[in-house]
């Protein structure tokens, strides 16, 4: 089992373009959430979501920012017109399940977004 | 508000001294806490989880509800525990899925 994958490791655009950071989780794994670690900073839950359906968006920001899990396919995190401050590692977490006893996030390596 | 709080940046002891990392939280709530830790080039794992109440790689943490805090123990620490360490925090039963993380600690044990 190869754990969560992120891809890309680092990604590089200009103010104004749009970047798409994607996550597989874990085999077995229908549960995924993606963080946001700003520098010096701790990691900001923004949203979780499982396959088809987006279950919290609380930690989003209202615009630019959409996530998606297709029944097939990787999680997708889109952000669109991206600005500066959008710079920052992106993790991604599955789980098997949300139940009390296994409460546990697998993490990705995360996705470094640099912002010129 | 749900808040994590972290406050030791970086962290030094010597090799086999006890250290401590700290961690305090507000929560309305019943939360569960963690510990989660990133060691070199890795990535983010969990390390223990206060309802497990057990000890892993030596370390220990203790839920003081009346403190609010979840502080990382351990009497005797090796180098190899040199590594970013974030106390975590999970609604409990009905708000399990969004976790809050702190700013993180990195410890560093020096030889």
């Amino acid at each position: 089992n190869a754990g969560v994958m992120q891809n890309p490791r680092h990604l590089v655009r200009r103010r104004g373009q749009e970047a798409r950071l994607r996550c597989s989780p874990m085999k077995g794994h229908s549960h995924v959430y993606w963080y946001r670690q700003l520098p010096e900073e701790g990691l900001k839950f923004m949203v979780y979501l499982q396959k088809e359906n987006i279950i919290d968006e609380s930690g989003m920001p209202k615009e630019r920012f959409s996530a998606e899990f297709p029944k097939e396919g990787p999680s997708i995190l889109r952000i669109q017109q991206v600005v500066r401050g959008d710079s920052a590692a992106y993790f991604c977490a599955s789980s098997s399940s949300p139940g009390l006893a296994s409460n546990e996030q697998f993490f990705g390596p995360g996705t470094r977004l640099t912002v010129l | 508000a749900q808040r994590v709080t972290q406050p030791e940046k970086l962290l030094s002891v010597f090799k086999g001294a006890p250290v401590e990392l700290k961690c305090n939280y507000s929560y309305s709530g019943s939360p569960e806490l963690f510990w989660y830790v990133q060691y070199s080039r890795q990535r983010l794992q969990l390390l223990l989880r206060h309802i497990s109440r057990e000890s892993i790689k030596g370390f220990t943490a203790d839920l003081n509800k009346g403190e609010t805090s979840f502080h990382l123990k351990k009497p005797f620490a090796q180098e190899e525990d040199s590594a970013m360490y974030y106390c975590a925090l999970s609604g409990g039963r009905y708000n399990f899925n969004k976790f809050y993380f702190g700013s993180g600690t990195k410890l560093n044990v020096k030889p």
